[in-house]
């Protein structure tokens, strides 16, 4: 199975900040990592796909990176509505993984 | 717009199976992999398996693949879990999603459905 390190595992932000979100794999995939926004409750939100493209609909603060073995996500200007949990995953092999989550609290 | 749906017990005894149906509206299910994930509670997200639109494509996660069988009905447009022999471990809010093979990635979900294994 591949491993993926997520961290920070909890931050805390400010309305305007910028954060960034980081994923480590056990292993090259390529770009075959996605993003997703989890609000308590809820099913998780698909916000970028295949490391750096976003979801239709996706606002445009949402920005990913990366490739082989480290990614990141970036959340430019924090809004309000972005206070929520952020998960990697990889699409690479199966079993799919997810990292363990980032908690992003005000 | 597709929209996944799942629904099944709320609860289930220990050692018995737990069954699951996640209906599909909206899209079709061609050229998807259909898929389960499961969080259980104040946890993160487990992947579970999926099966593709066709039958035949499954794959399962091995921590649960003794126990686990996924199957699509395209002329009912529903996705079912079965997971015998459960135990409290199994309790979990569990997620359908939809597999889009352009980007690798779950672009659609379920809502969610709470199983408490219990007696």
């Amino acid at each position: 199975d591949i491993q993926i390190t997520q961290s920070p595992s909890s931050l805390s932000a400010a309305i305007g900040d910028r954060v960034t979100i980081t994923c480590r794999t056990s292993q090259s995939i390529s770009t075959y990592l996605n993003w997703y926004q989890q609000k308590p409750g809820k099913a998780p939100q698909l916000l970028i796909y295949l490391a750096s493209n976003s979801q239709t609909g996706v606002p445009s603060r949402f920005s990913g990176s990366g490739s082989g073995t480290d990614f990141t996500l970036t959340i430019d200007n924090l809004q309000p509505e972005d206070f929520a949990t952020y998960y990697c995953q990889q699409s690479y092999s199966v079993p799919q993984t997810f990292g363990q989550g980032s908690r992003l609290d005000i | 717009q597709a929209q996944l749906q799942e629904s099944g017990p709320g609860q289930v005894r220990p050692s018995e199976t737990l069954s699951l149906t996640c209906t599909v509206s909206g899209d079709t299910m061609l050229g998807y992999y259909w898929t389960w994930i499961r969080q259980p509670p104040g946890r993160g997200l487990e992947w579970i398996g999926y099966e593709y639109y066709g039958g035949g494509g499954s794959s399962y996660n091995p921590s649960l693949k003794s126990r686990v069988t996924i199957s699509v009905d395209t002329s009912e447009k529903q996705v079912s879990l079965k997971l015998t022999s459960v135990t409290a471990t199994d309790s979990a809010v569990y997620y359908c999603a939809r597999l889009d093979t352009a980007h690798y990635a779950m672009d659609v979900w379920g809502e969610g459905i709470t199983v408490t294994v219990s007696s």
